[in-house]
């Protein structure tokens, strides 16, 4: 148990279907984040709250909705995905948002692979 | 051109050998994060570092500011610690997006 959860852990969707990803932290952490991990690419970020509030939005496609209802759980909805985005999706979290001479563990979920065909 | 480059890409030993992972970055950062990831996808931190050394268990992480570089050494492996090995750094300046190396996949033969 890693602290960081995340559902489905697969997921197989066609390109009109709409689903969403789940990640929860019993951490106590007030920043999550959102990765993609594309085969043979480095992780990329995609979204950051910082107390329920989005923080970076790193150009990511309109098709990807992330929500933060509260500190502990955050959510990627999808919509009319691509091939080219199944990926292995990772939720993380830490204490708080790096500053300008620091930076925190961050904390990572099992992730999710998703399939889109 | 990634900002952070690591070094092997693949790297395969026997049981018991010595075993270093290079990362070099090109900016100025804050600091720099090693994780492990193994099959299945889960990824653990391993260290958080800004100058210096440190040491958990088996495992040591140096870093060099000035020439930009940090190395990862992996003392006595264990086919355990087959997994791939990811450099981050947090480049100076605030943000808190970590740019993140492609990983280097070790693998440990018993």
């Amino acid at each position: 148990e890693t602290g960081v959860t995340q559902t489905p852990r697969h997921l197989v969707m066609g390109m009109t279907n709409k689903k969403s990803l789940k990640c929860e932290q019993h951490l106590g952490h007030n920043a999550m984040y959102w990765y993609k991990q594309s085969a043979k690419k480095p992780l990329e970020l995609m979204f950051v709250y910082n107390f329920k509030e989005q923080t970076e939005n790193n150009s990511v496609p309109s098709r990807f909705s992330p929500e933060c209802p509260n500190s502990s759980h955050l959510f990627l909805h999808l919509h009319t995905l691509q091939p080219e985005d199944s990926a292995l999706y990772l939720c993380a979290s830490s204490p708080y948002i790096a500053g300008t001479e620091y930076s925190y563990e961050q904390y990572f979920g099992p992730g999710t692979r998703l399939t889109v065909t | 051109k990634n900002e952070v480059e690591q070094s092997p890409q693949n790297l395969t030993a026997q049981e018991g050998e010595f075993i270093t992972i290079n990362c070099s970055y090109s900016v100025g950062i804050s600091a720099l994060h090693w994780l492990q990831q193994h099959p299945g996808g889960g990824i653990v931190s391993l260290f958080m570092l800004s100058s210096g050394k440190k040491k958990h268990g088996r495992l040591i992480a140096t870093i060099n500011i000035q020439e930009k570089h940090s190395s990862l050494h992996i003392t006595a492996s264990h086919p355990r610690d087959s997994a791939v090995y990811i450099c981050a750094v947090l480049p100076q300046g605030g943000s808190e997006k970590l740019v993140f190396g492609k990983g280097t996949k070790l693998t440990v033969n018993p």
